[in-house]
């Protein structure tokens, strides 16, 4: 079946240690995004990318990097400079190339905790 | 500056009664609307969108409509089901923003009592 897969599904994160997230997806996107959800707020975007070896900052960047080498692949580095790094983290991906092409397909999510 | 928001963190409905999920937006740029269905420790679902030049679309017991004077979008859902609970965000294209990249509200916890 096509879709997204995350993993882990729970992860935790010790201090001052980087964690990488996995978001692989099958459906031949060429958009990938990761948002992160905390309690009471909506998904804010940390990072987004429209076509391989390229990717832009959203709107919490900080402290979080990103790779874009494969089509299929999109991991997410949480660094130990993001400071408050628990939270929901999705990651998602669209088809390009029309202007309503916004529908997201997200994946099931990562659960990161801190130590 | 939150740019969409849901202000009603949560809403109980009774089986079979409507459901009516608020979304207000400040950006006059959004062009198009989406809302989404998020059951816990899974990733939010698609389930229905409208485009600025429309004011209402329907898709089975979904329906959206939207008034872009008052900047205000809504969900309802008619009937409700127990199956419908889960948190609902609304979300927002367009306004100057990058392709594909959307502006999401806080989200509203529907639950819908048997």
């Amino acid at each position: 079946d096509g879709g997204i897969t995350q993993s882990p599904k729970y992860l935790f994160r010790k201090e001052g240690q980087n964690v990488t997230l996995s978001c692989e997806q099958n459906l031949n996107h060429d958009a990938m995004y990761w948002y992160r959800q905390d309690p009471g707020q909506g998904l804010r975007l940390i990072y987004y990318s429209q076509i391989v070896n390229d990717f832009q900052k959203g709107d919490i960047a900080e402290g979080y990097s990103v790779s874009r080498e494969k089509k299929e692949s999109f991991p997410l580095t949480v660094t130990s400079a993001q400071k408050n790094p628990t939270a929901f983290y999705l990651c998602a991906s669209s088809p390009t190339g029309a202007p309503t092409n916004e529908k997201l397909f997200f994946g099931s999510g990562t659960q990161l905790s801190v130590l | 500056d939150q740019q969409v928001k849901q202000n009603s963190p949560s809403l109980s409905v009774q089986e079979g009664r409507i459901s009516i999920l608020n979304c207000d937006y400040t950006n006059s740029m959004f062009d198009y609307f989406l809302w989404y269905k998020k059951y816990p420790a899974e990733g939010p679902t698609f389930l229905i969108s409208i485009s600025s030049i429309k004011d209402k679309n329907e898709d089975g017991r979904f329906t959206v409509f939207l008034n872009k004077s008052a900047k205000h979008l809504s969900l309802h859902i008619v009937p409700s089901q127990p199956g419908d609970s889960a948190v609902y965000f609304c979300a927002a294209l367009g306004g100057g923003t990058s392709y594909g990249k959307l502006t999401f509200g806080q989200g509203t916890i529907l639950t819908v009592h048997p």
